[in-house]
């Protein structure tokens, strides 16, 4: 049983460029979230996804969008890139929230 | 507001030694859920427990057991013999669901824990 799936599990961006990042949730979730660590710190969340719409959002800016498929599977999508990007994404699925999320091993992006 | 706090950063034992990570939390909500993750180098979060708010009773899972205190907010975790590979950060999270349909997860900022041979 696969778990969640995320591409690329590296990359590498310069400032103001865009880039967009996969996740292919685990096999029966519906629910796929999107969480920013930065080095030395916790994840902090971005936005959740549920039946193709945004459910929540964190407090990150606009540059910051996402999708849903009718698959589930998703993508976050990071536009005009600053340094300050510079982090681990993880994608995290479940199929009822607050039951746990099963989380990827991320995609790490710098922003150079 | 932090919601979750680890107040240890890093934690260093020699195997075989028990490890106890403490978590405050801090929640309006009378329904929550609290949640412990492990994160080895690989960097992916390993799900090890969860708890709701409606349910105070303290259990054990082989090596893992934890602490659950509604009256302080606290929600202690402890690796009982630990072993090498239980080294990596260990994240406690919150998550509040109740009438404020709350669903994303609030992580603590880790504590590292450190098992030498």
């Amino acid at each position: 049983d696969a778990g969640v799936t995320q591409s690329p599990t590296h990359l590498i961006k310069t400032r103001g460029q865009q880039v967009t990042l996969r996740c292919s949730p685990k096999s029966g979730h519906d629910t796929v979230s999107w969480y920013q660590q930065a080095l030395g710190q916790g994840p902090q969340f971005i936005f959740q996804y549920y039946e193709e719409e945004e459910r929540q959002r964190g407090n990150f800016p606009d540059r910051f969008s996402g999708h849903q498929f009718p698959n589930y599977s998703s993508e976050l999508n990071v536009n005009a890139l600053l340094l300050g990007d510079s982090a681990l994404y993880l994608c995290a699925s479940s199929l009822i929230a607050n039951y746990g999320y099963t989380f990827g091993s991320g995609t790490r992006l710098t922003v150079v | 507001a932090q919601k979750v706090t680890q107040a240890q950063t890093e934690i260093s034992v020699v195997e075989k030694e028990d490890v106890t990570l403490d978590c405050v939390y801090e929640t309006r909500d009378t329904t929550y859920y609290l949640f412990w993750y492990k994160q080895p180098p690989s960097g992916e979060l390993v799900f090890l427990i969860r708890r709701n708010s409606f349910d105070e009773q303290n259990e054990i899972s082989g090596r893992y057991s934890w602490n659950f205190q509604k009256s302080t907010s606290s929600f202690n975790f402890t690796i009982t013999a630990s072993q090498v590979v239980d080294s990596a950060v260990y994240f406690c999270a919150l998550s509040e669901g109740g009438r404020s349909n709350d669903y994303k997860l609030s992580f603590g900022a880790g504590t590292t824990v450190t098992v030498r041979a």
